[in-house]
């Protein structure tokens, strides 16, 4: 199975001010199709995940442009540039390439 | 409007079993991979299984293969999971996501609510 790892496990962070949450994958997420299967979900707290961000950098509809995802092969990374206080919750890496599909232990994301 | 609802979810005895269904609506289920997802309470997600758009195909997390069986009835809009042999391990909200369409679950783009499974003496 392909092992997802999330840094960091939780994050405080200031209103206003740039987040990040790296995710690393224990082998390359490229698929044979030439896509890489990796998003990136939001659980606030009492609800269910929301996707916002597929195959690496792709934002789902309705989703800020504040959120972005980069990366490739087995380093990725979800950024915020600046932190609202709706942003208050669990973030979720996912892969998708391979069975099992694996998700990230979650980052916690709190304000300072 | 994308709705998913989850409902089944019950206090069952070790060993017992149940059924999950996931009524799907806004959109053909027929199109589309689905997902079931869980997360035990305080935990993160842990995959469950998921099944082809067309249902040719069903894959499993090794913790439930075997055990658990996912369906569909593109007829019903539903998507079904049924339970055999429960563990005090399965204790989980159970979650229906929506894969990708005409796809192998590339992602999981909407969401349901989740319904409770307590397996529990």
């Amino acid at each position: 199975d392909i092992v997802m790892t999330q840094t960091p496990l939780s994050s405080p962070v200031t209103l206003g001010q740039p987040a990040s949450i790296s995710c690393r994958s224990s082998q390359s997420l490229v698929h044979s199709d030439g896509n890489t299967y990796l998003s990136w979900l939001q659980q606030r707290p009492g609800q269910p995940p929301r996707l916002l961000v597929e195959r690496i950098s792709n934002r789902f509809s309705g989703v800020p442009d504040r959120f972005s995802g980069s990366g490739a092969g087995t380093d990725f990374t979800l950024k915020i540039s600046r932190v609202e206080a709706e942003d208050v919750g669990v973030y979720y890496c996912m892969q998708a390439t391979q069975f099992p599909r694996t998700f990230g232990q979650g980052t916690k994301l709190e304000i300072k | 409007e994308v709705q998913l609802v989850e409902s089944g979810g019950v206090v069952v005895q070790p060993g017992g079993s149940l059924r999950l269904s996931c009524a799907a609506s806004g959109f053909t289920l027929d199109d589309y991979a689905m997902h079931w997802v869980r997360q035990a309470p305080g935990k993160g997600l842990e995959w469950v299984s998921l099944i082809n758009w067309h249902g040719g195909g069903t894959y499993y997390a090794d913790s439930v293969k075997g055990r658990f069986t996912i369906s569909r009835d593109n007829s019903k809009n539903s998507l079904y999971l049924q339970m055999n042999s429960l563990r005090a391990e399965d204790t989980a909200l159970y979650y229906c996501a929506r894969g990708d369409y005409r796809g192998s679950g590339g992602h999981a783009d909407y969401w349901g609510q989740g319904t409770l499974v307590t397996v529990s003496s």
